[in-house]
């Protein structure tokens, strides 16, 4: 079955970096888009950015985009997400998802998420 | 960016039918996702593509897109719906593709 494990997270100060790394099994990893998703505590779903089966396209929201960069590994199976220039507001639960083809924009399946906390 | 509204809440009583609302200027156009997410867990795919449903998916759930609103209708609903509901909006033409609503609180009364 399709599993997605999500690592890295932490604790980090204002203007510092992060990268999460997200772990993927059970499934052709380098047949399908991969996604991640974050959701600030309390509050709801943001989308992040999408990284397409090959890795030579990628796309970013609007909040993230400059500071945020997605890659991927179709040899280790794992996505990763590098955070910079941290702010108090990405303080969320960052969730890698898979998509439901090569780049449809579909999430389908979900990890189980890990929390990022920005402070001082 | 792509603005998509949700109602914040909706009540049913059990037994009954559930509509929740994903408005957005020519929704019509996109494709429309819905994800439920209980207390305490990650969210799950439950509509696609505005009308499929994953496998798994009971076939009380159901989705539509038209115009400038998508909808979630939940037939016969049950106290293990009660969840948040996210529609996920995807614009294949924009150079930010992905876009959430707030999300609906639903909740069985």
């Amino acid at each position: 079955q399709v599993q997605l494990a999500e690592s890295g997270g932490g604790v980090v100060q204002p203007g510092g970096s992060l990268r999460l790394s997200c772990a993927a099994s059970g499934f052709t990893f380098s047949s399908y888009a991969m996604h991640w998703v974050r959701q600030a505590p309390g509050k709801g779903l943001e989308w992040l950015t999408i990284t397409w089966y090959h890795g030579n396209s990628e796309y970013y929201a609007a909040s993230v985009k400059g500071r945020f960069f997605i890659s991927r590994d179709n040899s280790q199976n794992k996505i990763y997400l590098q955070m910079n220039s941290l702010r108090v507001d990405d303080t969320a639960i960052y969730y890698c998802a898979r998509d439901r083809a090569a780049a449809s924009g579909t999430i389908e399946y979900w990890g189980q998420g890990i929390l990022v906390s920005v402070s001082s | 960016s792509y603005v998509v509204t949700q109602p914040p809440s909706v009540s049913v009583a059990p037994g009954k039918t559930a509509t929740i609302s994903c408005g957005g200027h020519n929704i019509g156009s996109k494709d429309v996702h819905w994800h439920q997410q209980r207390p305490g867990q990650a969210p799950r795919l439950v509509i696609y593509s505005d009308t499929d449903r994953p496998s798994g998916i009971p076939d009380r759930f159901s989705g539509s897109n038209s115009g400038n609103t998508a909808t979630l209708t939940i037939s016969s609903v049950e106290v293990g719906d009660e969840a948040a509901y996210y529609c996920h909006v995807w614009d294949s033409t924009s150079d930010h593709p992905g876009v959430f609503g707030g999300g609906t609180e639903l909740t069985v009364l």
